[in-house]
């Protein structure tokens, strides 16, 4: 199964509104990674929380960590068209087991 | 652009066949990862290599294969292709073994589909 799980599966907003995602995972963590993917193209790396960070921040971009509840928080503000894409996060399996594992990630809709 | 480059972009081939999908890493990336991605599995890792040699597996079939050689480039051999195997495989580079949770740069997906 996924160790990283986002909700909601899908969002859809108008633009000029927040947009927020949630992570959970199951195991303990070194790192977690937001990656976005536009509609059947590459993914991106958006942002990078280690495991002892609780709050990260990148333009728009808004990361939270709660690693008591395994779980993160991706928020986007003032969303914009064209942030219409999928996010995925990613964790690693802690200690020395540094394979990434995406979840399924949240398809964000933003409707101009 | 990230700087990492697959080819082919589409594959469509018959069930029993062959393929083999390529890519090169970013200038000065030394890992190389795979990835297949389909509607019900999700991303799931395939396998690492870094600096020619296999890093780190995921959930690869024994059908698959990869390598990567001495310029850094790899390429992953599908066999004895089923249907299901009709999914977008990606490649990811970065600079570290692994050895640390790094930044994965991902290329544009070779779209595979088996009929």
């Amino acid at each position: 199964s996924q160790q990283g799980e986002e909700d909601p599966q899908a969002l859809s907003i108008q633009e000029g509104e927040n947009a927020t995602m949630n992570c959970s995972y199951k195991t303990s963590i070194n790192n977690l990674q937001w990656y976005r993917q536009n509609s059947g193209r590459g993914l991106v790396h958006l942002i990078l929380i280690r495991s002892n960070e609780r709050e990260k921040h990148s333009g728009r971009l808004r990361v939270t960590l709660d690693t008591s509840k395994k779980s993160s928080s991706l928020l986007i503000t003032a969303s914009r068209a064209a942030d219409t894409a999928s996010y995925f996060c990613a964790t690693d399996g802690g200690g020395s087991n540094y394979k990434l594992t995406f979840g399924k990630g949240t398809l964000l809709t933003v409707n101009p | 652009d990230s700087g990492v480059t697959q080819t082919p972009k589409h594959l469509i081939t018959a069930t029993g066949q062959r393929v083999t999908l390529r890519c090169s890493p970013r200038s000065g990336d030394l890992s190389v990862y795979w990835y297949q991605q389909s509607l019900d599995q999700g991303l799931q890792f395939l396998i690492q290599y870094y600096n020619g040699e296999e890093r780190a597996k995921g959930n690869i079939l024994e059908r698959f294969s990869a390598q990567q050689f001495p310029d850094l480039h790899s390429e992953l051999n599908l066999s004895s292709l089923e249907l299901g195997d009709s999914a977008l495989y990606f490649c990811a580079s970065s600079p570290s073994p692994g050895i640390y949770t790094d930044t994965q740069y991902f290329g544009p997906g070779t779209r595979l589909t088996v009929l």
